[in-house]
């Protein structure tokens, strides 16, 4: 079944270096997916919208010089955080919608917890 | 925009009791509205969803009831289990097509076994 495959789910980094996530969707084509970041014990918020073949869109507030995605795929979106600083450690999470029928839904990677030193 | 709030915050529960989760949202034009069940340290899944056209949907020991007019929806867990505990989101959307939910605060659920 579609599954949406997320990594790596723990990174520890310096600050001042930069970080890849991976999202893949398995079993699916997703020509949009989404990139949400949430706070210990706090909902998720919506960072930026990931469109294959073109621009991502970026919440208001949210640094797209900081937080650089790509969609080069219709299977892969990766969001790297550019000089990273202990403000940026957070769990990130990326999501797909899957097309079909009987309806849309989207489904959530598994995370990936970012600790900066 | 969007606005979703969700309460209780925590809801403590006995093993086999019901538990229910409310939540409100402030865009008429939403029609789309999933629940998600994360665990600590892991991404959300989705549990249960359900669109305007409908108004009550049920899987097994879930369901989920929508009020267009109130403009509010709950989720309905009867039988609960230990493993039903963990962080409950519901989740509002203007059209599925965008993907773009907004998230209830949270609801941290524990069953007592």
């Amino acid at each position: 079944g579609a599954v949406v495959s997320q990594h790596p789910s723990r990174v520890i980094c310096k600050s001042g270096t930069s970080v890849k996530i991976e999202c893949r969707s398995l079993d699916f084509q997703a020509t949009t997916m989404f990139w949400y970041r949430q706070f210990p014990k706090q909902s998720l918020m919506l960072m930026a919208t990931s469109n294959e073949g073109s621009k991502a869109t970026y919440e208001q507030g949210v640094e797209k010089d900081k937080f650089l995605i790509n969609h080069a795929s219709l299977t892969l979106s990766t969001l790297t955080v550019t000089s990273a600083h202990p403000e940026d450690s957070s769990f990130y999470i990326c999501s797909a919608r899957v097309i079909g029928t009987p309806n849309e839904k989207l489904l959530f990677g598994s995370g990936t917890q970012l600790s900066v030193l | 925009g969007e606005n979703v709030e969700q309460h209780p915050s925590t809801l403590s529960v006995q093993e086999g009791d019901s538990a229910v989760i409310k939540c409100t949202y402030s865009d008429s034009a939403s029609n789309y509205f999933p629940w998600y069940k994360q665990e600590l340290g892991k991404g959300p899944q989705l549990i249960i969803d359900i669109r305007s056209n409908v108004g009550e949907k049920k899987d097994q020991r879930i369901a989920v009831t929508l009020n267009k007019t109130a403009k509010h929806f709950s989720l309905h867990i009867t039988e609960t289990q230990p493993e039903d505990s963990a962080v409950y989101f519901c989740a509002a959307s203007s059209s599925s097509n965008t993907g773009k939910l907004i998230f209830g605060q949270g609801t941290t659920l524990q069953v007592k076994p």
